[in-house]
Parts: structure tokens; sequence; C-alpha cells
């Protein structure tokens, strides 16, 4: 079954503590996003990459990183965590047609709270 | 970077009547997609409509998309409990990635 998997899907953690949330695809895409989901602010991209080795910053990557080392991985990582990272994250991909993507399949989402 | 808003923020109905749905978004595109969330899940792919399309259908849904009002609309017809959810356009502007909208509540009363 093509899917983005995420885990883990929830993820209790104190402030400081370096965290890795994994996403892997199995659908060959070139493109995979991080986003956070906030209460009123929707959807806002973290980090994004186009392909293996290159990632770009969205609108909120401070405190975050990522790497693209394979094509079916792209994981996020809480280098020292805060509470104001407690949040919803989706990881998606997406294949390109003609230079731009197309619909994107999105994880089940992990539940973070930072305390 | 909000590209597209949503409107209305909430929308509630009864079974069987149509939920029309708003998304405006700033800049020209490349193309439009909508997307439904049901409640803590993951966004799931709806449509995607290309800015030289001006409608597009799938099943039950029908966007459509006014470039010239920077603009498209969602209609949902004979909406079913199944439906109830957050539904978010979202907008490709050339090699920016996607950018979501903060969406709409739907709720569909049986």
């Amino acid at each position: 079954e093509a899917q983005v998997t995420q885990n883990p899907r929830y993820l209790i953690t104190v402030t400081g503590k370096k965290l890795t949330v994994t996403c892997s695809q199995n659908m060959n895409h070139e493109y995979m996003s991080w986003y956070r989901q906030d209460p009123g602010l929707g959807l806002r991209q973290i980090y994004y990459s186009m392909n293996v080795e290159v990632t770009d910053k969205g609108d909120v990557p401070e405190g975050y990183k990522v790497s693209r080392k394979e094509k079916r991985n792209f994981p996020l990582i809480l280098e020292s965590p805060s509470p104001n990272q407690t949040s919803l994250y989706f990881c998606a991909s997406s294949a390109f047609t003609g230079g731009l993507p197309r619909g994107y399949t999105f994880g089940s989402g992990t539940r973070l709270t930072v305390v | 970077s909000q590209q597209g808003e949503e409107d209305p923020q909430a929308l509630s109905i009864q079974e069987g009547e149509n939920a029309t749905m708003n998304c405006s978004y700033k800049t020209s595109i490349n193309n439009l997609q909508w997307y439904r969330q049901n409640s803590g899940r993951g966004l799931v792919h709806l449509i995607l409509i290309r800015s030289n399309e001006r409608e597009k259908h799938s099943g039950r849904l029908r966007v459509t998309l006014d470039t010239s009002k920077k603009s498209s609309s969602l209609l949902i017809t004979a909406s079913r409990a199944a439906d109830t959810a957050s539904y978010f356009c979202a907008t490709v502007s050339g090699n920016t990635p996607l950018v979501f909208g903060k969406g709409t509540r739907l709720s569909v009363i049986a």
C-alpha cells in the first residue's frame, strides 16, 4: 500500500532532550516536507526537500533540523525541544509532473508534547 | 506565508444539502489543490485543478477556479455525515512548495 509512515504517533518529552521523528515513504517520491499544525494557525511548513541531499527552509524552521540521505526517508530532528514546539506534526510526500508537485500524500501525524 | 484563505471558517449543514467552501489567494499560481482532514488525522488529497482549468469534477465534488479573481470554490453535493471534516485549499506557485490555508470546518448533521 502506498503510504507515508511517521513514527511515533504520540510523544511526550522534556525540554532539552533531543528527539527524532521518522518519516518514510514507499512511493519513490522526490518531494518530501514537514508541517506543523497548531489551532488557529493552520499548517505551517517547517522544511522541505526536492530530492536527496537537497533541503530548504519553510516558514518556521527555527529549532528544527532535517536530513535527506535517502529518497524514502526524511527525519525531523529537534536538537533541544522547547514547550513552544508542542504541536501536531505531519510529514508529506509528492511526485513531480512537469516540475510541479502533484497531490501530496500525508502521514498520520505525530502529536508531540514538550513539558 | 499563508497563501490560501478559506471562507467560511466553519459551516454547519443538514445531511443531503450542498456545502460550498471558498478559497482566495494572493499571487499567481500553477495549480490549486483541495484536501480533507478528519479530526487529528493526516490530510487527504481530494482534487487538483491547474491554472488553465476552470472547473473539475470528482464524484460528488466540484471545484471551480477563477484566476482573474484569485479564488476557488469547492462544492460537495448531497452531503453526508461522513463528510464532516476540515477542508483546506493549497496553492502551488512557481518553485515554492504547497502553501495551505487555515481551513473550513464542515459539520454535516444527520
